[in-house]
């Protein structure tokens, strides 16, 4: 079964904070994504990345960042949070051809 | 315009009821489709997978497409309340490294005993 796996379900942080948000694959999947998922606006693209140190923005990157120093492990960074930052956050990995699937995501409150 | 629409509901339904979730698009050059199930509080897993129009069944589950008129379905039978769930369509143009699925908004379904 593939597996992806995200650090934290559960995180508070304060605003200003940095925050890191892991996420690991065992699939060795080439493409890795992250998500937010907000009430009434659905699931929307951060970043995405479809092989080592590359990334694409997404839909939304502003006040976002990612980092891909291995295939297996994709990483979202928040540089300064913000409390427009609670929510959501939802890794996937998919093979070049073939079906993406999801972490069990990490619910972020910004204090 | 959304590219990919979706009654976000709330449907609520018996035990027992056969479930009707739709999903319509404007972008003609979509080829594989998904539904995903959503609990609360967790991630996406994926449902039913296709690839371009035709029919796919999988147990209670049968997800229809419909590219003649950009529309996608997921039909459930005999619904439990294990189903209550919000569902997610999602289609993608290709297969590509890189290729972007494009996501509906969800919809909450609630099977009552």
């Amino acid at each position: 079964d593939v597996k992806v796996t995200q650090s934290s379900r559960y995180l508070v942080k304060r605003t200003g904070e940095k925050v890191f948000l892991e996420c690991v694959q065992d699939m060795d999947h080439e493409n890795m994504f992250w998500y937010r998922q907000d009430p009434g606006l659905g699931l929307r693209l951060i970043y995405f990345s479809y092989d080592v140190k590359m990334k694409e923005k997404g839909d939304i990157p502003e006040g976002y960042s990612v980092s891909r120093e291995k295939k297996e492990r994709f990483s979202l960074i928040l540089e300064s949070a913000s409390t427009n930052q609670t929510s959501m956050y939802l890794c996937a990995s998919r093979p070049p051809v073939g079906e993406q699937f999801f972490g069990p995501g990490t619910r972020l409150t910004v204090l | 315009q959304k590219e990919v629409e979706q009654d976000p509901g709330p449907l609520s339904v018996p035990e027992g009821a056969i479930v009707s979730l739709n999903c319509t698009y404007s972008n003609s050059a979509f080829q594989y489709f998904m539904w995903y199930r959503q609990y609360s509080r967790k991630g996406p897993e994926l449902l039913m997978y296709t690839y371009s129009s035709g029919n796919k069944e999988d147990g209670r589950f049968t997800a229809q497409v419909d590219k003649s008129s950009k529309y996608i379905s997921l039909f459930i039978r005999d619904s439990q309340p294990s189903d209550s769930a919000t569902y997610l369509c999602a289609m993608r143009v290709g297969e590509t490294s890189g290729s972007r699925l494009t996501f509906g908004e969800g919809t909450q379904l609630t099977v009552n005993p």
